[in-house]
């Protein structure tokens, strides 16, 4: 069974720096690419950022561009964001997510889902 | 960015009715549409990928359909078990979009 896991989440300066990550296990996670999508308090679903299966294509949401770095180790199985120069529009649940692969591609469509992690930028 | 327009934004429904939820794009996307059910405090939990493609474990009762710029997700007999919110989410192009999400309610 695919389980992801995040943690790292905590009440943050805005300015301040936080490392979030997500624990993946129940997969061949070396084979997927991998997201992080945020949720503000009572808002819908922002994606944020994505990374290929071995880490070579990166992509970001503009409102994170420049601030915020995603990364995998592939030997531990775990997924990180880096985020730098917090903002207070940065407070929201942290997801990670899983996309989906057939037997012929896969998609940036998520099948599995981490339960979240809070990061709360608050002075 | 792509812009994903979903309507309603609140749906009232009873148990048994037949639903329907569009979603629009402000420009061509294809098929690369995904829809995603969530419930207070959970992750969401995707239903349909490539626009039609019902995900594993997810029961026949939901359907997606459309391509280009209009899409819709159905629900051919509400159930209890329904009563969520929904949201589309396009991978055509980065950055990735999601709709503002649509709350089925209980009528």
């Amino acid at each position: 069974e695919v389980h992801l896991l995040e943690s790292g989440g905590d009440l943050v300066q805005p300015g301040g720096s936080l490392r979030i990550s997500c624990a993946a296990s129940g997969f061949t996670f070396s084979n997927y690419a991998m997201n992080w999508v945020r949720q503000a308090p009572g808002k819908g679903l922002e994606w944020v950022s994505e990374i290929s299966d071995r880490g070579g294509s990166i992509f970001y949401a503009d409102s994170v561009k420049g601030r915020f770095t995603i990364s995998r180790d592939n030997s531990a199985n775990t997924l990180y964001l880096q985020m730098n120069s917090l903002r207070a529009e940065d407070t929201a649940l942290y997801f990670c997510a899983k996309g989906i692969c057939t037997d012929v591609t896969c998609y940036s469509m998520f099948d599995s889902w981490g339960q979240g992690t809070l990061v709360t930028v608050s002075s | 960015d792509i812009q994903m327009t979903q309507t309603p934004s609140t749906l009232s429904a009873s148990v048994g009715d037949r639903v329907t939820i569009t979603c629009r794009a402000s420009q061509n996307i294809n098929s690369w549409l995904a829809w995603y059910q969530q419930k207070p405090g959970k992750a969401p939990k995707l239903l349909i990928y490539r626009a039609s493609i019902l995900a594993s474990g997810v029961p026949s009762r939901f359907s997606g359909s459309g391509s280009g710029t209009e899409f819709t997700l159905a629900i051919s007999s509400l159930q209890p078990d329904d009563f969520a919110t929904y949201f589309c989410q396009q991978c055509h192009r980065y950055s990735f979009t999601f709709g503002g999400g649509t709350n089925v309610e209980i009528k």
